[in-house]
């Protein structure tokens, strides 16, 4: 029953930025978005996470339409590092619900 | 500060076994929810504790239990192994509420044979 869709892939060229869309058409009032991104074999990695404005950190960018019902999630300079399955998730109360992500492939 | 620590990282136990994950989380955490990883269903929730109470969970059978201390460490119990049980469970905590960061460990690789 997860709440969001991605596509399942992506390729991204190193230094240029990536651009991740999601979807989340049925998002409610109170429902944080959150990324998460998962390289193999490792636990989530903890990205960004909003409302309803947009967010910046030292990783990367969030930008959630007005409405809410989709948001992105920018990496400005992607590195071979960035390679990696990245979730969007709506979070649910004490619960994130995970849908099945994007795969990112940074390419030199 | 120490981020989530969970343990073993890797095991393997027999069919009809029953196995029980550690987890500790952040200093200050209080809530440590659980996690089942498998390449079929990906990333699936089995449950969230909060002050040693079970607050939220998932669809999993009674098989999959938990529990949490006092001190906020969690442990998670699954009896009766099945092969289909083999998977990566994660752990994660948070400090409570909507709007917080929520952090996950590193796993334990769990393999049934």
């Amino acid at each position: 029953d997860a709440k969001t869709t991605q596509p399942p892939s992506m390729d991204c060229a190193e230094g240029r930025a990536a651009n991740l869309p999601c979807n989340h058409s049925t998002i409610s009032g109170n429902e944080y978005v959150y990324w998460y991104r998962q390289i193999h074999s490792q636990g989530p990695q903890y990205i960004i996470h909003g409302l309803k404005n947009n967010e910046t950190n030292e990783m990367a960018s969030l930008i959630i339409t007005e409405d809410r019902k989709s948001s992105t999630l920018i990496l400005p300079h992607a590195t071979l590092r960035d390679t990696a399955v990245y979730y969007c998730i709506v979070r649910g109360g004490g619960k994130l619900i995970f849908g099945q992500g994007t795969e990112l492939s940074v390419k030199p | 500060k120490a981020g989530v620590t969970q343990t073993p990282r890797y095991l393997i136990k027999t069919r009809g076994q029953q196995v029980t994950l550690s987890c500790s989380p952040i200093s200050g955490h209080r809530s440590v929810s659980w996690y089942q990883q498998t390449p079929g269903q990906g990333l699936q929730f089995l449950f969230e504790y909060f002050s040693e109470t079970q607050r939220n969970k998932g669809n999993f059978p009674g098989r999959f239990s938990g529990r949490q201390f006092s001190n906020s460490r969690s442990e998670m119990n699954v009896s009766t192994l099945e092969l289909g049980d083999s998977a990566l469970y994660l752990c994660a905590s948070s400090l409570d509420g909507l709007g917080v960061t929520i952090y996950f460990g590193e796993g334990s690789w769990l393999t049934v044979v």
